[in-house]
C-alpha cells in the first residue's frame, strides 16, 4: 500500500462546478497535510495546508481532514480552466521530525471544461 | 522576492557526462531537498539536508551526490549521467518548525543521451 494515494484521474467537471479531489494516507499519527496545484510544466506551488479535523477555507478552496477515516480532501467551487491542473497531496509522516520530509502522492490531473 | 533558485532550466548531456545542478533560497531555510519527478512516478526524494552540515539519503539516492556548501545552498551531482536519470529535478526548502510546507524552485528539465 502507498504511503499517500490519489486517483490519478483525470477528474473531468463543466465550468463552475465542485471540483472534489481526494487523498488517503496510510499512518494515522501523519501531522501535517497539504496540497499542491502544479500546472502543466510548471513547479508544485502550495495551495492549502491543514493541520486539525475539520474544514479550513481559503477563497474557492476548502480542504478536509478527517484524520480517523485517513483521508484529506481538496473542494474547489465554482471550478474555472485556469484551475485546470494536476493537484498533488503531501503528507507529514510520524517521526518525521527536524528533516521536515513530505510523502507525496502521484497527483490527480483536473480537467475544468469550458 | 526570489525564493529557491534553480539553475540551469534545461540541460542535455551525454551519457557518462558529470554536471552539478545548483539550488539556492533566500528564505533563511533549515531543510533543503532534491526531487526527481518521472511521469506517473510523482515526486520522489533523492537527497535532503535536514540542516547546514547535514545530508543525508531519500528515496532514490544512486547515481547522485550532494553538498550543503551553507545555508543558502544545496547542490546534486551526477557523476555519471546514464539516461534513467532523464526527468525533471526540483529543489524544495522549508524552515525549521516542524509541520511547515515545502517551497520549490522552478525546476531542471535534464535529458541524457
Amino acid at each position: 500500500q502507498k504511503e499517500v494515494e490519489q486517483n490519478s484521474g483525470p477528474l473531468s467537471v463543466p465550468e463552475g462546478a465542485i471540483a472534489s479531489l481526494n487523498c488517503t494516507y496510510s499512518d494515522r499519527v501523519s501531522q501535517s497535510f497539504f496540497w499542491y496545484r502544479q500546472y502543466s510544466g510548471k513547479s508544485p506551488e502550495l495551495i492549502m495546508s491543514i493541520y486539525s479535523n475539520g474544514d479550513k477555507e481559503d477563497g474557492r478552496f476548502t480542504a478536509q481532514l478527517n484524520k480517523a477515516s485517513q483521508y484529506v480532501s481538496l473542494l474547489i467551487r465554482d471550478s474555472q480552466p485556469s484551475d485546470s491542473a494536476t493537484y498533488l497531496c503531501a503528507v507529514t509522516p510520524p517521526l518525521s521530525g527536524a528533516t521536515n520530509k513530505l510523502i507525496f502522492g502521484t497527483g490527480t490531473l483536473l480537467a475544468v471544461q469550458p | 522576492n526570489a525564493g529557491v533558485t534553480q539553475t540551469p532550466k534545461f540541460q542535455v548531456l551525454k551519457t557518462g557526462q558529470s554536471m552539478t545542478l545548483q539550488c539556492a533560497q533566500d528564505m533563511n531555510h533549515n531543510s533543503m531537498y532534491w526531487y526527481r519527478q518521472d511521469p506517473g512516478m510523482g515526486l520522489r526524494l533523492i537527497y535532503y539536508s535536514a540542516s547546514e552540515g547535514t545530508t543525508d539519503k531519500g528515496e532514490v539516492p544512486n547515481g547522485y551526490n550532494v553538498s550543503r556548501l551553507n545555508k543558502r545552498e544545496f547542490s546534486l551531482r551526477l557523476e555519471s549521467a546514464a539516461p534513467s536519470q532523464t526527468s525533471v529535478y526540483f529543489c524544495a526548502s522549508r524552515p525549521y518548525r516542524v509541520g511547515q510546507p515545502q517551497h520549490f524552485g522552478d525546476g531542471t528539465r535534464l535529458s541524457i543521451l
